[in-house]
């Protein structure tokens, strides 16, 4: 039972570069996060789904786009780039109440 | 907005209890949390409570929730090296969307 999967686990950016952070979950949760954690500050809420095809900003949300075309799948997409994206990011997932985490990916911006 | 705090570290002795202490703002809270993050992973749920509970134990766990003051502590009695984490406190407003606010995280180091 895999759970919640994040892939990549590493990357590093060149300033400007796009990239995905690809987040799969195979409990058949209707809610899905993204987080970031940064030292010091815990984890912030940057986009939300509570279903497939809806998609929803959190409290830091500039620099970044979801998408959540199939249930068990929620992307996020850094456009363009900025060493102050440099993070930790989890995805989450629940039915109702315990969040699921994965493992995080990290990024770094140079 | 909601609002959650924690210190943000904690050193304790091997055998000795843990406290760990969080404030949090959003009286309709339905449930508050314990996360654990050990290092290098994701948060694993340890333990939590209904807004409607006082206490709540579990092994060496024991949580104290004082809805009065908007307090919510954790206890770990016997702390253990295999302790050492990172323990986020998080509320959840049972609203539209599961919303979820964590603290900071407590940064927990066991002394041998």
């Amino acid at each position: 039972n895999a759970g919640v999967t994040q892939t990549p686990k590493f990357r590093v950016l060149k300033t400007g570069q796009s990239m995905t952070l690809l987040c799969a979950q195979d409990m058949n949760h209707e809610y899905m996060y993204w987080y970031r954690q940064d030292p010091g500050m815990g984890l912030r809420l940057i986009h939300y789904s509570v279903g497939e095809g809806t998609t929803a900003k959190g409290e830091v949300p500039d620099g970044y786009n979801v998408s959540r075309l199939k249930k068990q799948n929620f992307l996020l997409g850094l456009e363009s780039a900025a060493p102050s994206q440099t993070s930790v990011y989890f995805c989450a997932s629940t039915r109702t109440g315990e969040l699921f985490f994965g493992e995080g990916s990290r990024l770094t911006v140079l | 907005g909601e609002d959650v705090e924690q210190s943000l570290f904690l050193s304790v002795r091997e055998g000795d209890s843990s406290v760990i202490n969080c404030t949090y703002t959003d009286s309709s809270s339905t449930y508050l949390y314990w996360y654990k993050q050990e290092p290098g992973a994701g948060l694993q749920l340890l333990t939590y409570i209904f807004s409607n509970m006082d206490m709540k134990q579990d092994q060496r766990l024991t949580v104290l929730l004082n809805k009065k003051d908007k307090h919510l502590s954790l206890r770990i009695a016997d702390t253990q090296t295999g302790d050492s984490a990172i323990y986020f406190c998080a509320e959840v407003d049972a609203g539209g969307y599961q919303k979820v606010t964590f603290g900071t995280g407590t940064k927990l180091q066991v002394i041998p």
